[in-house]
């Protein structure tokens, strides 16, 4: 079946450095990809995402890029601050065989003051 | 303008009791979707409704679990005879059309504690 890959599952960066999550995905009729953030002891929240028709788009400290080619998207957050950490989720949406959005696996940020 | 709510925020029972879980969309939304949560995992795919029909439930195990979302009032995740390994977080997503590229929207979740 379709899947989203995502990788690292923990990454570690010292305040203000950058972090950066990559995805890829198998389903090429894919057209939209949300990420979400998710904090200890809540629900996933909407924090970015873009539409196959675009490559590139940025929100203040956090960007995310997709390749359609290679059927890759990842999310930059720059100068990381102890409130990013948490884990994030990728996620790629299609129609194939109905409206399906599958989610990556997760990625735990921890962000060190 | 509330979001996605769910209730209640945690719920305990016993072996063999019942579990029910309630989700109520954002305003406008007609289309709901039940995720599982295992601590320090992913979120697993249940069920996909729109009002009154189950579009898929491929997600979803075949016995003890139901859903529905009635054409009036809250989606509702049931849980017959739990078993300790029902114990999870649930979520419930909206969105408003159900076609790519449509937002899901998370509420906060019910932990279910089963003893």
């Amino acid at each position: 079946g379709e899947n989203v890959e995502q990788h690292p599952s923990t990454l570690s960066v010292q305040e203000g450095d950058s972090a950066v999550i990559k995805c890829t995905y198998s389903d090429s009729a894919s057209n939209y990809f949300p990420w979400y953030k998710q904090e200890l002891g809540k629900g996933p929240q909407l924090i970015i995402d873009i539409r196959s028709n675009v490559g590139e788009k940025k929100d203040q400290r956090i960007a995310v890029t997709l390749n359609k080619t290679a059927k890759h998207f990842s999310l930059h957050i720059t100068e990381t601050q102890p409130e990013d950490s948490a884990v994030y989720f990728c996620a790629a949406s299609s129609n194939t065989g109905g409206f399906k959005t599958i989610f990556g696996a997760g990625t735990r940020l921890f962000v060190k003051a | 303008n509330a979001g996605v709510m769910q209730n209640p925020r945690h719920l305990v029972r016993r072996r063999g009791q019942e579990a029910r879980l309630r989700c109520s969309p954002m305003k406008g939304h007609s289309h709901v979707y039940w995720y599982r949560q295992l601590p320090e995992e992913g979120l697993k795919f249940m069920v996909y409704l729109q009002k009154e029909n189950i579009i898929d439930e491929s997600g979803m195990p075949k016995e003890r679990f139901s859903a529905e979302f009635p054409k009036e009032g809250p989606s509702i995740l049931r849980i017959q005879q739990v078993v300790r390994g029902d114990s999870a977080a649930y979520f419930c997503a909206s969105s408003l059309n159900g076609q790519s590229p449509d937002t899901q929207y998370f509420g906060p979740g019910t932990r279910l504690t089963v003893l």
